[in-house]
């Protein structure tokens, strides 16, 4: 496939809603990754998975973010009961097993909770 | 702990002039060292790695182990390099990426 990509693009939704992320890696990347990106913070590492298991959820900010990935491949990452703070850029990227850990990303979706 | 500490939140340079973005990180072991671009627009993508020792758009960065730095420099500055910089570390036997902060880097004209 071309690249990592991310649905949707953007989305806008009220407070308390719950909102479902979407990121499909390059086709034989077996590390995935998600991140927050918030304007003045930087990139903030939210889990990471190897395969279908995430070794590493140390990142996810609270109960309300969970992520699951299926066939090793496609990714959703969850957000239930959204808050205006969850606003951000959450971007995905994937790196292959072996090698070179270069990562991937994907072109992010903007989250606005209103 | 391990952690990427980028100082600066926003670097300003004339076109032609040297540019420093700054890295220094915590980690004991042997880590594996990245740099990374944001242009404008555009989805965060690799700039250099510090295994490969190569120079792309004019931008070099040496791994310093006694003082732990990976600072990204350049000798001549474009305003085509304006853009945020995030260095990252990976330790040895993951694929866990910590990244810094970030560097905005403006090129003026």
């Amino acid at each position: 496939g071309a690249g990592v990509s991310q649905s949707p693009s953007n989305k806008v939704t009220e407070k308390g809603k719950d909102v479902e992320l979407r990121c499909d890696p390059i086709s034989g990347h077996t590390a995935l990754y998600w991140y927050r990106q918030s304007l003045g913070q930087g990139l903030e590492f939210l889990i990471y998975f190897q395969g279908n298991s995430a070794p590493d959820k140390s990142g996810l900010p609270s109960d309300r973010f969970s992520a699951e990935r299926t066939g090793g491949s496609v990714s959703t990452l969850t957000i239930q009961r959204t808050q205006q703070e969850d606003s951000a850029v959450y971007l995905c990227a994937s790196s292959a097993a072996t090698g070179s850990r270069t990562q991937y990303f994907g072109p992010g979706t903007r989250l606005t909770v209103l | 702990a391990q952690r990427v500490t980028q100082p600066e939140k926003l670097l300003s340079v004339f076109k032609g002039a040297p540019v420093e973005l700054k890295c220094n990180y915590s980690y004991s072991g042997s880590p594996e060292l990245f740099w990374y671009v944001q242009y404008s627009r555009q989805r965060l993508q690799l700039l250099l790695r510090h295994i490969s020792r190569e120079s792309i758009k004019g931008f070099t960065a040496d791994l310093n182990k006694g003082e732990t730095s990976f600072h990204l420099k350049k000798p001549f500055a474009q305003e085509e390099d304006s853009a945020m910089y995030y260095c990252a570390l990976v330790p040895s036997g993951t694929y866990k990426y910590i990244f810094g902060t970030g560097t905005r880097l403006k090129v003026l004209a």
